[in-house]
């Protein structure tokens, strides 16, 4: 069964750099075509890819935000991490780590229940 | 850039079909994915390869793709069908995931 589990600070301060956890469990990160997804959602608003990493070390990042993102695995860990830097009350939102498939498609089958984090001084 | 256009809201009875469309150039090239998203909760996945069903999801959801524009039809709606539904793609270099606004689904 697979699982994933975001975890991070709930508050961050304008500015302040911000990182995110995502733990997962029923896959592994090395299996060839496996990939983990940071996507976000601000309140009332569309979800919005941030970045993606493959077991091939395939990175790919939104390119309105590719300046300010770094994603980063531990397969040992089972664990995908998300480094957002200059963060400002607009990037408020909820962060779902969520899992692609290794079928080719591009969706995602499986999500973590989503961290709240919410950008105030 | 490329953008894929959901209408905000659809209302719809108990008993009747719903039909949420999502357009986009791209949609003639590359498949579409729909989610349910419920209040306070993270995405399903209810819709994949433009038409496919994953296990667990009940047979009145399906799918079709005509030319740029991608339809999510849910027959026969039932109360627990009301949610935020959103439809995903990928972007024109097919490397990059892109989601549409989302349509709310109101079951009066």
């Amino acid at each position: 069964q697979i699982t994933l589990k975001e975890s991070g600070p709930s508050v961050v301060m304008p500015t302040q750099t911000l990182t995110l956890t995502c733990t997962f469990s029923g896959f592994s990160l090395s299996s060839s075509g496996v990939g983990v997804a940071w996507i976000r959602q601000a309140p009332g608003k569309a979800l919005e890819c941030l970045a993606l990493v493959f077991s091939s070390d395939d990175d790919r990042y939104n390119p309105s935000l590719r300046s300010r993102l770094t994603v980063s695995k531990d397969t040992s860990k089972n664990q995908v991490v998300l480094t957002m830097t200059n963060l400002d009350p607009v990037d408020t939102a909820t962060y779902y780590c969520a899992h692609r498939p290794p079928t080719g498609y591009r969706h995602f089958d499986y999500w973590g229940p989503g961290t709240l984090v919410t950008v105030s001084s | 850039s490329y953008e894929l256009t959901q209408p905000p809201s659809v209302s719809v009875s108990p008993g009747q079909t719903a039909r949420i469309t999502c357009s986009g150039d791209g949609l003639a090239k590359q498949y579409t994915y729909w989610y349910r998203q419920r209040s306070g909760q993270a995405p399903v996945l209810v819709i994949y390869k433009d038409h496919e069903r994953p296990s667990g999801i009940p047979e009145r959801f399906s799918g079709s793709s005509v030319g740029t524009r991608a339809t999510l039809t849910i027959s026969g709606v039932q109360a627990e069908d009301e949610a935020d539904y959103h439809c995903q793609s990928v972007d024109s270099s097919d490397r990059f995931v892109i989601f549409g606004g989302g349509t709310k689904l109101t079951v009066l």
